[in-house]
């Protein structure tokens, strides 16, 4: 099906090590984004992508890096995962202007120890 | 970061009863208005972008309204059924441009039956 593809679904860290979340896209969209879902907070921008290439800062960036591999693909990783990291990441995407609605992945539950 | 604020947090209606929540946001720079729907262990859907001043959008029972001149939206739901429980998120975006949306934390609807 079409869409936006987040692996892993699920996933538990140790304070301090790393990894990699992955998002892929077959919608042929030049902008992607990753957000992160804490409770009783809204969806908050980590990083996006407004074409490819191109990677800006969002605005909770601390602690996080990000690779737009190609068209398709945007990556986000943790260098050294913290506690305050545990939360649920979205990777959405759309076409580069902001009357564009987002397809947002099925996210990635991120429990830090 | 723009400073997006949805009320009530949460409603609780009856099978067949109408209802609206409200999603506030600043009106200086205003490029476009979301409306997402999203459902438990799913991700957040779109339902409506809004752009101009007085527009209006429908789809199904679900409608919505944008006066960006006192910078509020309205989303409506006539005769809600269960399968309408759901958060409803709402977002902005200042730019215009692919650099995000800043996303309200949600209105939390239940249906009872």
């Amino acid at each position: 099906n079409a869409g936006v593809t987040q692996t892993p679904k699920f996933q538990v860290l140790k304070t301090g090590q790393s990894m990699t979340l992955q998002c892929a896209q077959d919608m042929n969209h030049n902008s992607m984004y990753w957000y992160r879902q804490d409770p009783g907070m809204g969806l908050r921008l980590i990083y996006y992508s407004a074409s490819e290439g191109t990677t800006d800062k969002g605005e909770v960036p601390n602690g996080y890096n990000v690779s737009r591999l190609n068209k398709r693909e945007f990556s986000l990783r943790l260098e050294s995962a913290a506690p305050s990291q545990t939360s649920v990441y979205f990777c959405a995407s759309s076409e580069p202007a902001a009357h564009y609605g987002y397809t947002f992945g099925s996210g990635t539950r991120l429990t830090v120890v | 970061i723009l400073n997006v604020e949805q009320s009530p947090q949460s409603l609780h209606v009856q099978e067949g009863d109408s209802t609206n929540f409200t999603c506030s946001f600043p009106s200086s720079n205003f490029y476009a208005l979301h409306w997402y729907r999203w459902e438990t262990a799913k991700s957040p859907e779109a339902l409506f972008v809004m752009t101009l001043n007085g527009d209006e959008k429908k789809k199904g029972r679900i409608s919505a309204t944008l006066n960006t001149k006192e910078g509020y939206s309205y989303l409506y739901i006539k005769g809600s059924q269960p399968e309408d429980s759901a958060t409803y998120l709402c977002a902005s975006n200042s730019g215009g441009g692919a650099d995000g949306l800043t996303f309200g934390k949600g209105t939390h609807l239940i249906i009872q039956p």
